[in-house]
C-alpha cells in the first residue's frame, strides 16, 4: 500500500470558518509534508514533520497551523484564511532513513476555496 | 539546492518516444537527480531517481550526462496517460529532511 489519503477532496470557507485538512498513511513514513500548490505553479513547501515533531516551517502564516498527533495522521487546520489562500493543498510522506535518495508520495490533495 | 532548468512544453505523439531535457548546470557532487511528474487533478508521483548511472524502471529511464550538468528522462513509448507535468528536481544528500524544491516544469502534450 503506498497510499496517501487526504481528506475533504473539496472545501470552500468563509474567511471567519475554522477547518481541518487532513492527512494519512499507513506505509510506516515518519517524515509527513504538506505543500501548497496555486493555479499552473509548481508545489511550495510549507511544512515537513519528522517522527511526528515539526522540523521545517517555511514562514507559513499563523493562519495556518499543522499537526502530527501520530506516526501516521497529519492535520492541517485553517483559520482567518484570506481569498488568496485558495489552492490545492497537497500532502507528502517519505520513508525514514533514505535522505535525498527518499521517495515522497503525494495524495490527491484537497481544493481549497476562501470566499 | 541547486536549480534545474527545463522546457516550458513539449508535444510527443502517441506510442512514440519523447525525451525531456534538464540542465543541472550547477550540481554537486552529492545531488541526486529526480523526476516526478504531475497528472492533472491528481498530486505529484514519483517516476526515477539517479546519482550518476543511467537508470531504468517500469516507468521511464534516466540518462545523465558523464559531467552531470545535464540528464534526459526518456518515455519509451508516449501513452495519452503520460501527458502531464514533469518535474527535474536536485536533491543534496548533505541537505535537510530530503525535501523536494519544485521548478516551473515540461508540461507534456500527447496526441494521438
Amino acid at each position: 500500500d503506498t497510499e496517501v489519503t487526504q481528506t475533504p477532496k473539496h472545501l470552500v470557507m468563509g474567511m471567519t470558518n475554522k477547518k481541518s485538512l487532513k492527512c494519512e498513511q499507513h506505509m510506516g513514513h515518519r517524515a509527513m509534508y504538506w505543500y501548497k500548490q496555486k493555479a499552473k505553479k509548481p508545489p511550495e513547501l510549507m511544512f515537513v514533520y519528522s517522527y511526528e515533531k515539526l522540523s521545517i516551517n517555511e514562514s507559513v502564516p499563523s493562519r495556518f497551523s499543522p499537526e502530527c498527533p501520530n506516526s501516521s495522521l497529519l492535520n492541517l487546520h485553517l483559520h482567518a484564511l484570506q481569498p488568496e489562500d485558495s489552492a490545492l493543498y497537497l500532502c507528502a510522506s517519505r520513508a525514514p532513513g533514505q535522505g535525498a535518495a527518499g521517495i515522497q508520495y503525494f495524495g490527491a490533495g484537497t481544493r481549497l476555496s476562501v470566499l | 539546492d541547486a536549480k534545474t532548468t527545463q522546457p516550458n512544453s513539449m508535444e510527443s505523439n502517441e506510442e512514440e518516444p519523447v525525451h525531456l531535457p534538464c540542465n543541472h548546470s550547477t550540481i554537486s557532487g552529492t545531488d541526486y537527480i529526480h523526476w516526478y511528474r504531475q497528472l492533472p487533478s491528481q498530486g505529484p508521483e514519483y517516476v526515477i531517481h539517479g546519482l550518476t548511472s543511467n537508470v531504468n524502471n517500469r516507468m521511464a529511464s534516466l540518462a545523465i550526462a558523464e559531467d552531470r550538468k545535464s540528464s534526459t528522462l526518456i518515455l519509451h513509448r508516449a501513452t495519452l496517460r503520460d501527458a502531464a507535468v514533469y518535474y527535474c528536481i536536485l536533491r543534496d544528500v548533505l541537505g535537510s529532511q530530503g525535501n523536494l524544491i519544485f521548478g516551473k516544469g515540461t508540461k507534456l502534450s500527447v496526441k494521438p
